[in-house]
């Protein structure tokens, strides 16, 4: 079965803490794909990263990054210096073909407090 | 990246009424999904949308509820129909980048059946 599963529903955190938002996926395929969304108050999604199943390098991209770890099936998000602004619900999402449906996880919200 | 725009952004309706949804792309893709995001839930699937055949729908998703039309390649509709308050959601569009890298999503249409 192809499964996310974002098992921390909320997290509270202060401002300029890190934090690690976690995901584990399900999949019989060796081909696939994840994704991480961000969902802000206003409802819009918010693509932030893709990673197929073959490049296992972290990515960072400014106060963003993420560990793919194929081993634990793991695909963990950290934001760094957490800011007001990154208050939001964050999905984790699986596609195991290309061109399929998105499979998200359950959603983690995450809440920075000044 | 691809710019989506849905129409109506809200709306509020009686029950048993219907609701056609507009999702504009200002490229052409060749699927387009609907995906549907119950009230703090994740987003689940409705139909897959091809240009020139008939929309694919995932279970739990039936054409009579959710007919969908597909007429050109930057355009789609989704129409909720004999609506009740268990329809209200966020339904969304998204569609895939052209190098399949990505999948972007429209701002949504928020849905509230009184």
């Amino acid at each position: 079965a192809q499964k996310v599963t974002q098992a921390q529903t909320e997290i509270s955190v202060v401002e300029k803490e890190d934090v690690t938002l976690d995901c584990v996926y399900e999949t019989r395929d060796t081909t696939y794909y994840l994704f991480w969304y961000k969902q802000p108050p206003s409802g819009e999604l918010v693509f932030l990263i893709r990673r197929n199943s073959f490049d296992e390098q972290n990515e960072i991209s400014g106060r963003y990054s993420w560990n793919f770890q194929k081993s634990t099936s793991s695909f963990n998000f950290t934001i760094t210096a957490s800011q007001v602004v990154d208050s939001a619900v964050y999905f984790c999402a699986l596609i195991y073909n290309q061109g399929g449906k998105l499979i998200f996880g359950q959603g983690t919200e995450l809440s920075v407090k000044p | 990246s691809a710019v989506i725009s849905q129409k109506p952004s809200r709306d509020i309706c009686q029950r048993g009424t219907s609701l056609t949804i507009q999702c504009q792309v200002d490229s052409q893709v060749t699927m387009m999904f609907w995906y549907r995001q119950q009230p703090g839930q994740s987003l689940t699937l409705i139909a897959t949308a091809n240009q020139g055949s008939e929309a694919t729908y995932e279970s739990g998703f039936v054409i009579d509820k959710f007919p969908i039309s597909r007429p050109n390649l930057t355009f789609s509709t989704l129409t909720v129909s004999n609506m009740s308050p268990e329809d209200s959601s966020i339904y969304l569009c998204s569609v895939e980048s052209e190098a399949g890298t990505e999948q972007f999503f429209g701002p949504g249409t928020r849905l509230t059946v009184l």
